[in-house]
């Protein structure tokens, strides 16, 4: 089945850095690769997925960027505010479905 | 639209005791997904629904866990009997599609269970 590995566990910017959370899968069937976004007490929200067709894809602040050759893609967050202080999932699905465990972001003021 | 709606929130019991949570999925969503996520872990796959049947129950320990949506609609999953390690939050989602297309999960809140 599919294994997801995410990277780092923690990431601590100061308020308009940038953050990069990355993750590797290892199921080449997976085809679809969401980002969920998860505030405390609450359930996860997607905030920007790719398919597998679509090496990069953008939406306002956030992006996501896809090598299907090295099985790797990577969330992008510009400009960060505290507002995005929150844990990132990401996912692969093809087969079956997995999650990473997750990136604590903290954005200082 | 209304959200994935599930109760109860929070749950504390004793070890070996038996618990039920419920979830209503969006309206119209075919499918239904029960996740297990324990602290500091993603979300793991119970089980799917597409309408009223099971498509992936894999993950789902049964003999002590089940779950039904026995009118393709709402959803219960049932621990019985409740081990230490069954402490999480139980996250029920739901999607507009199905045969196999996948795409945007709509979560709710989850319930958190607590087993003392």
């Amino acid at each position: 089945g599919e294994n997801v590995e995410q990277h780092p566990s923690t990431l601590s910017v100061q308020e308009g850095d940038s953050a990069v959370i990355k993750c590797t899968y290892s199921d080449s069937a997976s085809n679809y690769f969401p980002w969920y976004k998860q505030e405390l007490g609450k359930g996860p929200q997607l905030i920007i997925d790719i398919r597998s067709n679509v090496g990069e894809k953008k939406d306002q602040r956030i992006a996501v960027t896809l090598n299907k050759t090295a099985k790797h893609f990577s969330l992008h967050i510009t400009e960060t505010q505290p507002e995005d202080s929150a844990v990132y999932f990401c996912a692969a699905i093809g087969n079956d479905m997995r999650f990473g465990a997750g990136t604590r972001l903290t954005v200082k003021p | 639209e209304a959200g994935v709606a599930q109760s109860p929130r929070y749950k504390i019991i004793e070890k070996r005791q038996s618990v039920a949570f419920w979830c209503n999925p969006i309206s119209g969503h075919a499918t239904l997904y029960w996740y297990q996520q324990i602290l500091g872990q993603g979300p793991k796959l119970l089980i799917q629904f597409q309408n009223n049947g099971v498509v992936d129950d894999s993950q789902l320990p049964k003999d002590r866990f089940s779950a039904e949506r026995l009118k393709g609609v709402d959803s219960t999953l049932k621990i019985q009997p409740a081990k230490l390690e069954d402490s999480a939050v139980y996250l029920c989602a739901s999607s507009p599609l199905s045969g196999g297309n996948t795409g945007e999960l709509f979560f709710g809140e989850g319930s958190r269970l607590t087993v003392l």
